[in-house]
Order: structure tokens, then sequence, then C-alpha cells
């Protein structure tokens, strides 16, 4: 199987940083990569597709990019209401595989 | 406006079995793809499987083949989980979510459930 490593594991930074979390697949999936915020004991949300689409809805400055193995998340102006565990996730094929988790916290 | 909506929190003991239900609406049920994910306390979702609903064709995780059944009942726009042999390792917050794409499996998930946290213990 396949395997999703996000780094870091959390991250502290202050209202209106540039914030940047890796996305790093054991082997190539294209494009297939998704990005969800959850929010304390809230439900996970999508907020890019396709390794760089946002889903409607959701702030622009949340971006997305990479292919192949390797993908970044991108939060350009870091806002309280960021604050929440941020996952990829692959989506080209079973099993449908989660990264750990990033943690984002304001400073 | 699409909805899912699950059945309510359950206690089970070891070797038990549960059954989680997921009712959908505000679209074609037959259209999309369901997956069940869950996620054990502070830890990241893990997938566990999926169904067509419109032909009841099912794909599950590894790990939990034998002991996950995924069905559906298209009169009702639901579709159920059950898990069986149930251990303490299975206490977490189950969720539905629907793909994405119409039609397509390689998708992600845009509509969840509120959740269903199922607790095993003696």
């Amino acid at each position: 199987d396949i395997q999703m490593t996000q780094s870091p594991s959390s991250l502290s930074a202050s209202v209106g940083d540039r914030v940047t979390i890796t996305c790093r697949a054991s082997q190539g999936i294209s494009n297939y990569l998704a990005w969800y915020q959850q929010k304390p004991t809230k439900v996970p949300k999508l907020l890019i597709y396709a390794a760089s689409t946002l889903q409607s809805g959701v702030p622009s400055r949340f971006s997305g990019s990479g292919s192949g193995t390797e993908f970044t998340l991108t939060i350009s102006s870091l806002q309280p209401e960021d604050v929440g565990t941020y996952y990829c996730q692959k989506y080209n094929s079973a099993p449908w595989t989660f990264g750990q988790g990033t943690k984002v916290e304001i400073k | 406006q699409v909805q899912l909506v699950q059945s309510g929190t359950e206690v089970k003991e070891p070797g038990a079995s549960v059954k989680v239900s997921c009712r959908a609406s505000g679209y074609s049920f037959t259209s999309y793809y369901v997956h069940w994910v869950r996620q054990a306390p502070g830890q990241g979702p893990e997938w566990m499987g999926t169904i067509h609903p419109g032909g009841g064709t099912t794909t599950y995780a590894q790990r939990l083949q034998g002991r996950l059944t995924m069905t559906t009942d298209t009169s009702t726009s639901t579709v159920y989980m059950k898990l069986s042999s149930l251990r303490s390792e299975d206490t977490a917050v189950y969720y539905c979510a629907r793909s994405m794409i119409v039609f397509v499996i390689a998708s992600p998930y845009d509509y969840w459930g509120q959740g269903t946290l199922v607790t095993v213990s003696s």
C-alpha cells in the first residue's frame, strides 16, 4: 500500500504568517491528492482536490501544489479561524489513505 | 441540500457487532459512491471501505476484510456499515462520506455525516 507522510506533525505560527505543510506519497499518485481541515470536535472539511483545485467556498488564502509524490498545502496569511488539524489523502485507488495530520496553532 | 445523517452513539462489548446507518438526502443516491472512515481518539482518519449504492459493489480495507460489511437500501437511501468481532481498538468515531464526482470512485469526499461514536468496552 502507498503510505502518506506529512510534515511537520505540528506547527505554531503568528497571525498573518505564511504556512506550508508537506505531504509525501511513497509511490506516485499523479494529482489524486486532497487536503482536509478538521477543527476540534468537527467533521473534516474538503479544502483542495486534484492537488491544486480549491473547493467551492474555501478562502483563497489556501492553495495546493505538487504532483507525483510530493505535495504542499500553503496558507498565505494564517488567520485565527485556521486553527485545526490538516490531513492529506490519496484517492487514486484503494486504500484511500490519509496522512497522519499536521496540527496548526496560533503563536 | 445534500445531507448524510448517521445513527446514534453505540456502546458494545468486545466480540459483539455494531451496525451504523447513514441516510442520504438531497441528491441522486445511486449515483455517488459512499465511503466509511473512522477516527480513533486523538488519531487521524482511517479509510475503511466504499460502496456503490446503485450496484452494491464494495471495496474494503484489507485489514478489516472478514469483519466489515457494507450494504445499501435504495428504498430509503440508506447505507449501512456493520463491523463484527469488535475489539477495544475499534473504539472510534465512524463517518460516512460521499464521493464528490458522480459515478467516479477515484474522488475525494465533499459531504460527510455527523459521525457516530462507537465505544467498545467490557
